[in-house]
């Protein structure tokens, strides 16, 4: 069966350390997403992206990125980080139809703890 | 940008009782999701309903987009049925990126 995972599944580390979040689906969709899931937030769009090359910002993008070098994964790097990042984060995927958005499948999400 | 509200906040209920949870957003949108958050943190796609009616055994969804609502009834509900129910939605018409409500939280007693 198709699916999406996320790796690691829990990680705590110090402010200011580089940290990767992987996020990996085989479910051969165009289109991946990075949330991020904090109390009273609900959840919010980090980054996109609609294909391989392809990156956008979403609406909390500010220390993340992320880079798409094939269709099946979509890490996330914070580059410094903060304090402020300790949420849980979820990866997504969505097929492309012509533009029309689609239904999205949600991977099991990151518990990330920033010391 | 778009506004999504969800109610109520919080539900209790007994096994076996009925619930209507409700999802209004403030534009014209092309693509509604539910989802259920279980106890573990999973995000768990119960239905994809731009608009219409949908059931899929206790649970069905209804859109009506043209009045900028949907609603999910949950029908003799279980304890497995505890957790947050969340809707999304585009950000703006035709795009694949959901804006979240903040979600309905259901408990369930035995």
């Amino acid at each position: 069966d198709a699916e999406i995972t996320q790796s690691p599944r829990h990680k705590i580390t110090e402010t200011g350390r580089q940290v990767t979040l992987a996020c990996h689906q085989t479910w051969n969709h165009n289109n991946m997403f990075w949330y991020r899931q904090d109390l009273g937030h609900g959840l919010r769009l980090i980054h996109y992206s609609y294909g391989v090359h392809d990156t956008n910002k979403g609406e909390v993008s500010d220390g993340y990125s992320v880079s798409r070098s094939n269709t099946e994964d979509l890490p996330l790097t914070l580059e410094s980080a903060a304090s402020s990042q300790t949420s849980v984060y979820f990866c997504a995927s969505s097929e492309s139809r012509g533009g029309a958005p689609y239904e999205q499948y949600f991977g099991p999400g990151t518990r990330l703890t920033v010391t | 940008g778009i506004q999504v509200e969800q109610s109520p906040p919080d539900l209790i209920l007994q096994e076996g009782a009925n619930s209507t949870l409700r999802c209004n957003f403030s534009d014209s949108v092309n693509n509604l999701q539910w989802f259920h958050q279980n106890p573990w943190g999973q995000l768990i796609n119960l239905f994809y309903i731009p608009s219409g009616t949908k059931q899929n055994g206790r649970l069905s969804a209804t859109t009506v987009a043209t009045e900028r609502y949907s609603l999910l009834y949950i029908s003799s509900s279980q304890t497995t049925d505890s957790g947050v129910y969340f809707c999304a939605v585009p950000s703006s018409y035709n795009t694949d990126k959901l804006i979240f409500g903040t979600g309905t939280r259901l408990q369930v007693f035995p």
